[in-house]
C-alpha cells in the first residue's frame, strides 16, 4: 500500500470554526490532491499541488485554502466551516500528472453542525 | 470538461454471476482508472489503462479509445466483491474526473 495518511479520520466541528485537514505521504510523489465525496456528486476536486508551494484551484475550491510547505504534507483548511462543507474528504497522490496510478488516503469524515 | 457516465448505478447479483460495469466519457483521454470503495472505507486503485485489456485475478478491464468506452468485468462474483466501483479519467495535472460510481451487491 502507498504510504498516505490522512488526519484526523473523523471530526465534528461547529459552524464558523476553522478546520485543517492533513495529508501526509511517504512516497515522495510530486502531485497531491484534495477531493470531496458527496452523495449524488461523486468525487470532486477541491485543490491540487504540483510541487512545494505550487498549488491551484479545482472545481469546488470556494471556502477552502491549501498549503504545501514540504513535499510530504498537503494541508486543507476551511477558514470558517459551513454545513455545506459536511462531506468525506480524500487526499490522493500521484507520481506524475499523466498515465500514472493514483493512490488515495482513507478519507476524513467531517461533520459541520 | 470531461463528462464521465457509469452504468448501471446500482447492481444486485447472485454469487457466481458474471458482472459488467460500463463507463463512457466525452473527451479523449490518456488514461482511465477503475477504483473500488468498500462501505465506509478508503478508495483503492484497481486498474489504470490507456488501451486494450488488463486482468488481475477475477477482474478484467477493457477500454475502447475510439468509442470512448470502458468496461469492468468480474468473473465468478463473490459477496466480498460488494463495493462501489468508480471510473475516473485523467485529464492532466488538475486531477481526475470521476463517474458517480456503481453500487454493487453480491448476494450469497
Amino acid at each position: 500500500d502507498a504510504g498516505i495518511t490522512q488526519s484526523p479520520r473523523h471530526k465534528v466541528t461547529e459552524t464558523g470554526t476553522p478546520v485543517t485537514l492533513r495529508c501526509h505521504q511517504t512516497e515522495n510523489h510530486r502531485y497531491m490532491y484534495w477531493y470531496r465525496q458527496d452523495p449524488g456528486h461523486g468525487l470532486r476536486l477541491i485543490h491540487y499541488s504540483y510541487g512545494v508551494k505550487d498549488t491551484d484551484k479545482g472545481e469546488v475550491s470556494d471556502g477552502y485554502s491549501v498549503s504545501r510547505s514540504k513535499t510530504e504534507d498537503f494541508l486543507l483548511t476551511l477558514e470558517s466551516a459551513t454545513s455545506s462543507q459536511t462531506s468525506v474528504y480524500f487526499c490522493a497522490i500521484s507520481e506524475s500528472s499523466r498515465n500514472t496510478e493514483a493512490f488515495f488516503g482513507q478519507g476524513t469524515r467531517l461533520t459541520v453542525v | 470538461k470531461n463528462e464521465v457516465e457509469q452504468s448501471p448505478q446500482n447492481l444486485t447479483a447472485q454469487e457466481g454471476e458474471f458482472i459488467t460495469i460500463n463507463c463512457s466519457y466525452s473527451v479523449g483521454i490518456s488514461a482511465l482508472h477503475w477504483l473500488q470503495q468498500h462501505p465506509g472505507g478508503g478508495i483503492v486503485s484497481l486498474f489504470m489503462l490507456s488501451s486494450g485489456k488488463k486482468k488481475h485475478g477475477r477482474l478484467i478491464a477493457t477500454i475502447n479509445i475510439q468509442e470512448k468506452h470502458s468496461s469492468l468485468h468480474i468473473t465468478a462474483s463473490h459477496p466480498r466483491d460488494s463495493a462501489v466501483y468508480i471510473c475516473a479519467v485523467g485529464g492532466g495535472a488538475d486531477g481526475l474526473t470521476f463517474g458517480k460510481g456503481t453500487h454493487l451487491i453480491i448476494q450469497p
